[in-house]
């Protein structure tokens, strides 16, 4: 069962700022967010994850609602170099519970 | 860094045949491996956790006498595809998770196989 809810694509022109949206209205309070993503013909990278508060890294800003059934992985001044499927995926911690991806968002970024 | 090698990246088999696919990870002690096919479609399907000194535990619709693993310490795992067929085609994942850490997955590029 999908837990998240994302757009099947999205289209940016290069430099602009890309807000990628996932939806999850039936979150548990354990429930980690984590994004991957993934370009063609490799396995899904690491992007950020955050529970509660908004988190910041060198390769993105999550964007988390206050009622957490909604986030937003924002990419800003997106390059060529960001155009992947990007997998928003919930997962309950601590303990080793897997990771199950959806079908994600297909960015496309335009020179 | 943490890195994660598969091979090989891409194989092809003859339907009915097995191939054995590895990975291995550099930089880091990997306790846990979770192996994923990924479809022509792009479509994810987990098949197996494993975890070192536990029991393998598969996903509904993958057996262990159809998609064997071995786990022998924490840097290594390897999975066969036993009699494959076109349905069994597509990109295996290996995911191999940190020591100490349960929070992310890191990645090998996949071994891609296709079925004659």
């Amino acid at each position: 069962d999908a837990k998240t809810t994302q757009p099947d694509s999205m289209e940016s022109t290069e430099g602009e700022t890309v807000h990628l949206p996932c939806s999850h209205a039936t979150i548990s309070g354990n429930e980690y967010i984590y994004w991957y993503r993934q370009v063609p013909l490799q396995g899904p990278e690491y992007v950020t994850h955050g529970l509660q508060q908004n988190t910041t890294n060198s390769m993105a800003f999550l964007a988390i609602a206050s009622d957490r059934k909604s986030s937003t992985l924002i990419l800003p001044h997106v390059s060529l170099r960001d155009a992947a499927v990007y997998h928003c995926i919930l997962r309950v911690e601590p303990g080793y519970q897997n990771f199950y991806f959806g079908k994600g968002t297909s960015l496309t970024v335009i020179p | 860094g943490a890195l994660v090698y598969q091979y090989p990246r891409r194989t092809i088999c003859k339907s009915g045949t097995s191939m054995r696919m590895e990975c291995q990870a550099v930089g880091f002690q990997a306790t846990s491996v979770a192996w994923y096919r990924q479809s022509p479609q792009k479509t994810f399907e987990l098949i197996a956790l494993s975890t070192v000194n536990s029991a393998i535990k598969y996903e509904q619709n993958f057996t262990q006498e159809k998609f064997p693993i071995s786990h022998p310490n924490l840097s290594f795992s390897s999975m066969t595809v036993l009699n494959a067929y076109l349905e069994d085609r597509g990109l295996y994942l290996c995911g191999a998770r940190q020591r100490f850490s349960n929070e992310r997955l890191f990645f090998g590029h996949g071994t891609k196989l296709s079925v004659l």
